[in-house]
């Protein structure tokens, strides 16, 4: 089974500054996908970055960042500059790739994460 | 515009009666959910379908049902409402494989009293 924990359940940061998003996963599937969505207080799901479990690079999305590291199975966002518009909650997900697994397609959610920018 | 509608997007209702909540995307989906989110759980899904008359339950279904009829639509239906299922409920939609995000609807925010 997926699973996808985000042990932060809140953090602050100063506006102009960067801050990392910690989220874990555990899959026995080869080939999976890795998602951040955020949730601002008007309860919108906002996809921000995606991360594909074969893809050789960290992918970035303007100001956000993916910090994968397969080997941990860690998939920490990034954002940089933080704006006042970025306070919002955070979610990591993953999705299921493997075709014809029991759990294919599904996306798992971690608990979510408060960022709160400070000017 | 593509998108995913949901309806409605507030609920205040009676334990025990009867309740369906729509949802509808535009951008030919093979793939939709339904999850429900609750404050320190995050999103859990209830149920999901890979296509028309392909469904299947996702981690929390109990008490809950649903169709796919149509590609585009995918409605929750709520047979007996109890105060538990008071949350907010999203619908999401996304082609199968690959990393497609998924799309989601605006939400549905449903009380049971």
């Amino acid at each position: 089974a997926q699973k996808i924990t985000q042990t932060q359940p809140g953090m602050f940061v100063q506006e102009k500054e960067a801050v990392t998003l910690d989220c874990t996963y555990d899959t026995s599937d080869p080939s999976y996908g890795l998602f951040w969505y955020k949730q601002p207080s008007s309860g919108e799901m906002i996809f921000l970055i995606y991360q594909g479990s074969y893809d050789q690079q960290n992918a970035t999305e303007g100001r956000y960042s993916l910090n994968f590291q397969k080997a941990r199975k860690s998939a920490n966002l990034v954002i940089s500059a933080s704006q006042l518009g970025d306070s919002a909650m955070y979610f990591c997900a993953m999705r299921d790739h493997n075709a014809g697994g029991t759990s294919y397609g599904k996306l798992t959610f971690g608990q979510g994460t408060i960022l709160t920018v400070h000017p | 515009e593509a998108q995913v509608t949901q309806n409605p997007r507030y609920l205040i209702t009676v334990t025990g009666k009867k309740l369906t909540v729509t949802c509808s995307q535009n951008m030919n989906h093979e793939y939709m959910s339904w999850y429900r989110q609750d404050p320190g759980l995050g999103l859990r899904q209830i149920y999901y379908s890979m296509n028309v008359e392909v469904t299947d339950k996702g981690d929390v279904p109990e008490g809950y049902k649903v169709s796919r009829k149509e590609k585009r639509n995918f409605p929750l239906i709520l047979e007996s409402p109890s105060p538990n299922q008071t949350s907010l409920y999203f619908c999401a939609s996304s082609f199968v494989g690959g990393g497609g995000e998924q799309f989601f609807g605006p939400g549905t925010r449903l009380t049971v009293l």
